[in-house]
């Protein structure tokens, strides 16, 4: 059975920094194209960052490029999301999905970020 | 960025009846459309990918169609664990998007 933890969540000052971090079971995770989505609070879904399975690779949303890191430890199976000069607006649920296939058949549960003084 | 259209907002449904939600992308994806399906404090469910094609474990009461620009995802006939928001995506073109969501809820 596939797992994706997200961990890393909690709340942080405007203009401040967290990691996310995404824990990866039942798949091989050196093999899958990773990425982060968010939504935030009573809102949609948002692609945030894609990562190739061997982290040479990564794109970022608009929203995000510049503030936002994506990288991944296929060692230890997991991936990151170093997330700086925090805005209101990166107040979300953050989903770490595999998107291997294009499409997101394997969604971990989410974490919730919020930022707030 | 292609945007992507999800109408109506809200679908209100009696259990049992047919329930057909529409997705259009503002330019041609092909068939490169996915459906999920959401409900209150849970993660997304994959549903349908390529259009039309049904992910693992989904019942066949679940059906999506077209291509280009104008897709639908239809319900045949809905059971009470259907309630939920359904979101369409793109993956056709980077940055992928979704659509806003059309909530199924109960009539």
């Amino acid at each position: 059975e596939v797992q994706l933890v997200e961990s890393g969540g909690g709340l942080v000052q405007p203009g401040g920094s967290l990691r996310l971090s995404c824990a990866a079971s039942g798949l091989t995770f050196s093999n899958s194209w990773m990425n982060w989505v968010r939504q935030a609070p009573g809102k949609g879904l948002v692609w945030v960052s894609r990562i190739s399975n061997d982290g040479s690779d990564s794109v970022y949303a608009d929203s995000v490029r510049g503030r936002f890191s994506i990288s991944r430890d296929n060692a230890k199976n997991t991936l990151y999301l170093q997330m700086n000069s925090l805005r209101a607006d990166d107040t979300a649920v953050y989903y770490c999905a595999d998107g291997s296939k294009a499409y997101y058949d394997y969604w971990g549960q989410g974490t919730l970020v919020t930022v707030s003084s | 960025e292609i945007v992507m259209t999800q109408s109506p907002a809200t679908l209100s449904v009696s259990p049992g009846e047919r329930a057909t939600l529409s997705c259009r992308a503002s330019q041609t994806i092909s068939s490169k459309l996915a459906w999920y399906q959401q409900k209150p404090g849970q993660a997304p469910r994959l549903l349908i990918y390529d259009a039309s094609t049904r992910a693992t474990g989904i019942p066949a009461r679940f059906s999506g169609s077209g291509s280009g620009t104008e897709f639908a995802l239809t319900i045949s006939s809905l059971q009470s664990e259907d309630f939920a928001v359904y979101y369409c995506q793109q993956y056709n073109n980077w940055p992928r998007t979704f659509g806003q969501g059309t909530k199924v809820e109960i009539k």
